[in-house]
């Protein structure tokens, strides 16, 4: 069964300071894998795609990397601000096309503190 | 706007009623999907739409659950019945064409509680 996994569940931090997310994942076999940002109340907003032949990709202070042969990916968030208090979740899709095969994890809720 | 647009952002209906839900997908946008949001899970798949294909009714969790999308365009998910543990978020998300290879853009809900 296709799985993805995140963790921290939750995470709380300073603002200016630095943070990685962590992503597992078992879906298998993968075309892309997606990074969004989920503000309490709001719809997701992706962040980044990156398919198995990108190591990594950013969007502002936003850095994804992916290692296709661990089946791992961190999401990396430089210099923290408030606005940055979220649930980031972890998207995983196969190459099927089929809407079904995106694998969505539970999500780490971020909070960022003055 | 030029964003998914559902409709309404709060439901709060009692067990056994009917309700519908709304989204206006990006203009263009051939693929339409809904999901469903609990607190704490993931997006559980509910149902897709692309273009005139017949639609991927694979997630739908029971027969009380529909979908249709008139036009190609305006989608609605209606619930039948409802039940207690209907009760979520309900996102839809549109994109330019089928997945996996283009982003999602996602809608703000539809939270939806039943007493």
């Amino acid at each position: 069964k296709n799985q993805v996994e995140q963790s921290p569940q939750s995470l709380i931090i300073l603002e200016g300071k630095n943070c990685t997310l962590q992503c597992n994942y078992t879906v298998s076999p993968f075309s892309n894998l997606r990074w969004y940002k989920q503000d309490t109340g709001r719809g997701p907003v992706s962040l980044t795609i990156m398919t198995f032949s990108e190591n990594t990709k950013s969007n502002g202070r936003y850095t994804a990397t992916l290692d296709a042969d661990t089946k791992q990916s961190s999401l990396h968030i430089t210099a923290s601000q408030l606005s940055d208090s979220a649930s980031y979740i972890c998207v995983v899709s196969a190459p099927s096309g089929s809407a079904r095969q995106l694998t969505f994890g539970s999500g780490t809720q971020l909070t960022v503190l003055p | 706007g030029a964003g998914v647009s559902q409709s309404p952002s709060n439901k709060v209906t009692e067990k056994g009623k009917d309700v519908e839900l709304r989204c206006d997908p990006i203009s263009g946008h051939t693929a339409l999907y809904w999901y469903r949001q609990s607190l704490g899970q993931g997006l559980e798949f509910l149902i897709y739409f692309q273009g005139n294909s017949a639609p991927d009714k694979s997630g739908l969790p029971s027969d009380r659950f529909s979908a249709e999308r008139t036009g190609g365009s305006v989608s609605t998910l209606t619930i039948q019945r409802t039940q207690q543990e209907d009760s979520a978020v309900y996102l839809c998300a549109s994109s330019v064409d089928r997945v996996p290879h283009q982003p999602q853009h996602f809608g703000d809900g539809t939270r939806l509680s039943i007493l």
